[in-house]
Order: structure tokens, then sequence, then C-alpha cells
């Protein structure tokens, strides 16, 4: 595929489960950045790799939220133990470089409701 | 902090009228400033971008200049269509090292564009 594809599309789950949201950025991009959009928000800041190297990790909101680029392509956000709160899109963005000059791209994004 | 403050939506226009939406920022250190859009049903896309003062970023008709001295980056259209109704996002990147290229996101605003 040509863009940033994200699995799966919508993820319901139970308060107290675990889950864990995919990400396929474009192929040899570099970077991989993780945002979380609540509803009617912009959206903010988890995480970024270069690579499998995790290089900021000061946006995810708790331990529960963790995050790995194990083989510096693919990506997988993991939410441990669910809340209410974590219920928001969870999106994706890829970029060619490892510096503000390249656009990122974004990907459709997951949408996780917690009941 | 670093933040983006954008006019609060939503905005209903008529079709060929002008467009204004308003985006001011708080940044340490030299920002560059962009506009992303999210259409209906679709992710968030790279509208224009400016990375240095005076700078004016253009596309698809909608422009924006890089005030540094008013901290604004202001999104003009001189006439909407009703296929430019979407969200739309201002947005920084803190340049320079020790900054790892994450976009600050302002809190979106709603463009509704009536035939």
């Amino acid at each position: 595929g040509a863009g940033v594809s994200q699995s799966p599309r919508y993820k319901v789950a139970k308060r107290g489960q675990d889950v864990a949201l995919r990400c396929d950025p474009i192929s040899g991009h570099v970077s991989l950045f993780w945002y979380q959009q609540a509803l009617g928000q912009g959206p903010e800041f988890l995480t970024y790799f270069q690579n499998e190297a995790q290089l900021d990790k000061s946006g995810l909101p708790s331990d529960r939220f963790f995050a790995e680029r194990p083989e510096g392509s693919v990506s997988t956000l993991k939410i441990q133990r669910t809340q209410q709160e974590d219920s928001a899109v969870y999106l994706c963005a890829s970029s060619a470089g490892f510096d503000s000059y390249n656009e990122q791209f974004f990907g459709p994004g997951t949408r996780l409701t917690v009941l | 902090g670093n933040s983006v403050t954008q006019m609060e939506g939503p905005v209903t226009l008529s079709e060929e009228a002008f467009l204004t939406i308003n985006c001011t920022y708080t940044a340490t250190g030299y920002p560059s400033l962009f506009w992303y859009v999210q259409y209906p049903g679709e992710g968030l896309q790279l509208l224009l971008k400016a990375t240095k003062a005076d700078d004016k970023g253009s596309n698809k008709g909608f422009e924006a200049t890089y005030r540094k001295e008013t901290t604004s980056f202001h999104l003009e259209k001189g006439s909407v269509q009703v296929s430019d109704s979407a969200v739309y996002f201002c947005a920084l990147i803190l340049r320079g090292s020790g900054n790892t290229g994450k976009l600050i996101f302002g809190q979106g605003t709603t463009l509704q564009v009536k035939p």
C-alpha cells in the first residue's frame, strides 16, 4: 500500500481489557509517531520512534500505555487494563526523515471505545 | 509551554465566501507551522506549511503567512466551495536539537460550506 495503514479501524473493549493497535508505516520511513485524539479535540502526541529506537515517550499518559517497533517498521501500541478515559482515536504517522522538515503522513486511525 | 490556539467553530459560510480561520501559537524557540485538514471519513492531510518568518504557505487556494511578530498563522481562502467542508487543524513543530519533530496541534475548527 502507498499510505500508512492502521488496524483495527474500530475496537470496542470492556473496561479492564488489554488492547493492541497496529500501525504499518510507509515503507522506508524511519520516523513513526503515535497521537491520541479525543472527541472534538486536536491530536496529542504520545510517543516517537526513530527506526526501532523509542526516542520520546513523554506523551504516554500512564504506565498502562506501551509502544514498540522491534524491527523498525510495524509498530504496536498496547494499552493495558483499559479505562473509559482511554476512549479516543489513536493516530499513527510516519515520515521519511528525522527532522521537522519532513512531512508526517497520517493513517486513518483506530477508534477505541471502552465500555 | 508550547501551544496552539485556534478560533472556535463551527464556521458556517456560503459558497464563494471569504474564509479566515485564526491561529496563534506560543513556542520556545523558532517553530515550523502547519495547517492540516481532515475531510469527513478521511485521515489528516497536510494542507500547507511555513518554516520561517514571513514565509507564505499555499495549496488548493488556501494561504497562510508566518507572522513572528504576532505569533500567528491565520488560514485564508478567497472563495470557499462545498468541498472545503472539513475540520482544519493548526499545528507547530519545534526545531533544533533535542526536539523530535512531534506536532503540537490546536483544537481544530470545523468549516461548513453551504451551497
